[in-house]
């Protein structure tokens, strides 16, 4: 059974602090991992994809890749209250047609 | 700008009447992807066109169907909604695997479905 878990939170940090998003996966072979930012009501958005171990940085985001671990994680620099959002982490089959597993999403909370 | 649409944002059926949802891309995408996502859930892939080769996920119920006329445009048909089939449907579009390796998917806005 493929499957990505995810803390469904609520998460919540202050104004100005870094959030922490972690996500595991059961599949050794996946290859492709993403995170997502879905409003409430609205369609995901793409935040940051990874493919190798270790650290990818895009602004106030870092993405954090173990394979070993099987472990992806989110990190939020300077969060704002704009972040508060559901953030969803998607990994693909390994060695299948491409396909995405979501996680259930873990929901972010940023206190002004 | 590039994007994908989705048409209407939002449904209202009544139980048992057949219902179409539209999506396009002007990505210009080969991958074509149809998701069911409820409250507090994760998003759903139903099935996913590579080009024209349909793909059908195992456990998606046969009252959704979907055509892919050309490259630029994908329909999802429900053809006798139930109550449990209320929920956001989602269509995605991404460019082609290679090896094992999937480039990321672009959602488009969704559409509400409600069934009454």
């Amino acid at each position: 059974q493929k499957e990505v878990e995810q803390n469904s939170g609520p998460l919540s940090v202050p104004e100005g602090a870094i959030a922490s998003l972690n996500c595991t996966y059961s599949d050794r072979g996946s290859q492709s991992f993403f995170w997502y930012r879905q409003y409430s009501g609205k369609s995901p958005e793409l935040i940051m994809f990874i493919y190798s171990n270790g650290d990818k940085e895009d602004g106030r985001f870092t993405a954090q890749l173990n394979k070993a671990s099987q472990y992806v994680s989110l990190l939020i620099r300077d969060s704002q209250p704009s972040d508060s959002a559901t953030y969803l982490c998607a990994v693909n089959y390994g060695g299948s047609q491409g396909n995405l597993i979501f996680g259930k999403g873990t929901k972010l909370s940023v206190k002004p | 700008d590039a994007m994908v649409i989705q048409n209407p944002r939002y449904q209202v059926t009544q139980f048992g009447k057949p219902v179409t949802l539209s999506c396009s891309q002007t990505l210009n995408h080969n991958v074509m992807y149809w998701y069911q996502q409820k409250s507090s859930q994760a998003p759903k892939l139903l099935f996913h066109y590579y080009d024209k080769d349909f793909n059908n996920e195992a456990d998606t119920p046969d009252n959704f169907q979907s055509r892919r006329p050309n490259t630029s445009f994908c329909f999802l048909d429900i053809r006798s909604p139930g109550l449990g089939d209320a929920a956001m449907y989602l269509c995605a579009t991404s460019r082609d695997h290679f090896r094992g390796f999937t480039y990321e998917q672009y959602f488009g806005p969704g559409t509400r479905l409600t069934v009454t």
